[in-house]
């Protein structure tokens, strides 16, 4: 069974550019949420799409902004790049929306801004 | 605000002997609870879970105990092997919510 998977593994952009990565879920979860990691810290929240919805937003400027389609996979874009975006950004997928489902993770996409 | 902490960093465990992960979160409103396991190159991989209704949880090798009164929680591992080696994560949410809090990890080694 595929798991969930991310796209481009990795990228490398430039200040003031900006970026597109993409997720596809494990088929038939229909919750897409979207995690920063920087190094030595543990995933953050920043968005969660459920049925096409958005469900949450985390603590992120308005430069980053997504969607998810009729067939549940999902972008992330972030305008306006700033070196402190670089990260890796794991996409994750559940059955549910709610808190007791758990995430099943990507491998992430990981991001260089220079 | 770092609701979920895992305090140390780093652990390190002779192979076969138990290994226990600890976690601290501040939010009372939290009632379910994960352990996420990662390593280089992939994707936080779930290990296991608990919910604020029990106070323990066991999955093979893996137990995870709930303390609500003191907002800990720990993961137990028996017998440590050496495939696990890897960054472990708690994570922390409410029912209603499907947003989760992660804890910084802690890197465990097990050695031979």
């Amino acid at each position: 069974d595929a798991g969930v998977t991310q796209s481009p593994t990795h990228l490398i952009k430039t200040r003031g550019q900006h970026v597109t990565l993409r997720c596809s879920p494990i088929s038939g979860h229909k919750s897409v949420s979207w995690y920063q990691q920087v190094l030595g810290q543990g995933p953050q929240f920043i968005f969660q799409y459920y049925e096409k919805e958005e469900r949450g937003r985390g603590n992120f400027p308005d430069r980053f902004s997504a969607r998810q389609f009729p067939n549940y996979s999902s972008e992330l874009n972030v305008n306006a790049l700033l070196l402190g975006d670089s990260a890796l950004y794991l996409c994750a997928s559940s059955l549910g929306g709610t808190g007791s489902s758990p995430l099943h993770f990507g491998n992430g996409t990981r991001l260089t801004v220079t | 605000d770092q609701q979920v902490k895992q305090n140390s960093p780093s652990l390190s465990v002779q192979e076969g002997r138990i290994s226990i992960l600890n976690c601290d979160y501040t939010n009372s409103m939290f009632d379910y609870f994960l352990w996420y396991k990662k390593y280089p190159a992939e994707g936080p991989t779930f290990l296991i879970s608990i919910s604020s209704i029990k106070d323990k949880n066991e999955d093979g090798r893996f137990t995870v105990f709930l303390n609500k009164s003191a907002k800990h929680l720990s993961l137990h591992i028996v017998p440590s092997q050496p495939g696990d080696y890897a960054v472990y994560f708690c994570a922390a949410s409410r029912y209603n919510f499907n947003k989760f809090y992660f804890g910084s990890g802690t890197k465990l080694n097990v050695k031979p």
